[in-house]
């Protein structure tokens, strides 16, 4: 256990529902990352935080993702209107670090799985 | 091209034997990860390196800067080493993470 949890473990839905996934980070720790793999492939960046603002979005997160982390603790990523494309693990990470650097690991959470079907 | 590349992709082992596994990346970074990932999602960092080499335990992990090329290597090799090793990069200003595809360890008693 990393510290870092991530609910639910599992998501089955049908295509065209949301979803909305939740990381509860390690308590100080102020930055925060999404990262989704799919089958065989190594995790790609979704989205970052420093402390509740979000800083840097991939050109993987479609209009139909959302994510937040109001009061710089919880994230939650919501995707809307759900394509069987989305299926993939979404891993949640976390570490502390300055405004202009981290010099500590992340540690990441045991991730979402999400089954389009 | 991937800005991380990792091989070999697969690996297959006998118990006792040692390991490498290369991983080489073409980006400036601020730091090189070891990422360990066991059947079911969870990932656990090993080591993070910024120059030089670490050793815990039976894992030993270099870096040359110069050739961006990182090494992670495992001695007498155990059933327990079986798991995927990912390589991942440290990018400026926000430390995001660029991965490798990992490579896919098994260790046969």
């Amino acid at each position: 256990d990393t510290g870092v949890s991530q609910n639910p473990r599992h998501k089955i839905t049908k295509r065209g529902q949301n979803v909305t996934f939740r990381c509860d980070p390690i308590s100080e720790h102020n930055r925060l990352y999404w990262y989704r793999q799919t089958l065989g492939q190594g995790p790609e960046f979704l989205t970052y935080f420093q402390n509740e603002a979000q800083l840097e979005k991939s050109r993987l997160l479609s209009d139909r993702f959302s994510a937040e982390r109001p009061k710089g603790s919880f994230s939650t990523l919501e995707i809307q209107r759900t394509e069987q494309g989305d299926s993939a693990m979404y891993l949640c990470a976390s570490t502390r670090g300055s405004e202009v650097w981290s010099t500590d690991t992340q540690y990441f959470g045991p991730g979402t799985r999400l089954t389009v079907l | 091209k991937n800005e991380v590349e990792q091989s070999p992709q697969n690996l297959t082992a006998q118990e006792g034997e040692f390991i490498t596994i290369n991983c080489s990346y073409s980006v400036g970074i601020s730091a090189l990860h070891w990422l360990q990932q066991h059947p079911g999602g969870g990932i656990v960092s090993l080591f993070m390196l910024s120059s030089g080499k670490k050793k815990h335990g039976r894992l030993i992990a270099t870096i040359n800067i110069q050739e961006k090329h990182s090494s992670l290597h495992i001695t007498a090799s155990h059933p327990r080493d079986s798991a995927v090793y990912i390589c991942a990069v440290r990018k400026r200003p926000t430390d995001k993470l660029i991965f490798g595809t990992g490579t896919r360890l098994q260790v046969f008693p």
